[in-house]
């Protein structure tokens, strides 16, 4: 079945560090990918997605491209901020299915 | 204010009483979905609806029942909770699945005593 697999956290850095969080995927088929983050106390929100193979998606300084030929979909910033802190997940939509598969979430911690 | 709404936010109940979470959206979603998050599994989740009528399971649904008889509502009811279904649970709502940008509500912590 489809899965995503992403690095354990907690990842810790400083204010303006690079920050790259892994993530992989297993699919049949060929799934869209994205990127939610959760801060404290709230739901998930969307930060970006990708949809076929090559695609880049962006938002606020993040930034992640649909390797197929690699099955990841890594997370990067290049300069992080206090208000970055939050758990990053990495998911992606079956279309076959009509289901969608969420990493185990990774937490960041940015330190002033 | 489009938003996914979800009732109650917080909930603690003993073993085998029957209960209802609600989830409501207002924004004309045709697709809406229930996950639980549980620490170092991420999301997974346990039931899907296409639109009014068509449900399905997703990958954890023993325990659990939905129902979808109007298209903003889509209620998670546990009819028998046991221990094991405490968690969070959050509920999400997309336009349809091929759009996929999930929008999803507060979440509802439940303990299972």
């Amino acid at each position: 079945g489809d899965s995503v697999t992403q690095m354990e956290g907690p990842v810790t850095l400083s204010e303006e560090a690079f920050l790259t969080i892994n993530c992989t995927y297993t699919a049949t088929g060929y799934p869209s990918l994205f990127w939610y983050v959760q801060y404290p106390g709230e739901g998930l929100q969307l930060l970006l997605k990708a949809t076929k193979a090559d695609d880049k998606g962006s938002n606020k300084g993040f930034e992640a491209t649909y390797r197929k030929e690699t099955t990841s979909f890594h997370l990067e910033k290049g300069s992080v901020q206090v208000s970055d802190s939050a758990v990053y997940f990495c998911a992606l939509s079956d279309h076959n299915f009509n289901k969608f598969y969420f990493g185990s979430g990774t937490k960041l911690n940015v330190k002033p | 204010e489009a938003q996914v709404t979800q009732n109650p936010r917080y909930l603690i109940t003993v073993t085998g009483k029957k209960l209802t979470v609600t989830c409501s959206q207002n924004m004309n979603h045709e697709y809406m979905s229930w996950y639980r998050q549980d620490p170092g599994l991420g999301l997974r989740q346990i039931y899907y609806s296409m639109n009014v009528e068509v449900t399905d399971k997703g990958d954890v649904p023993e325990g659990y029942k939905v129902s979808r008889k109007e298209k903003r509502n889509f209620p998670l009811i546990l009819e028998s909770p046991s221990p094991n279904q405490t968690s969070l649970y959050f509920c999400a709502s997309s336009l349809d699945l091929l759009s996929d940008t999930q929008y999803f509500g507060p979440g509802t912590r439940l303990t299972v005593l």
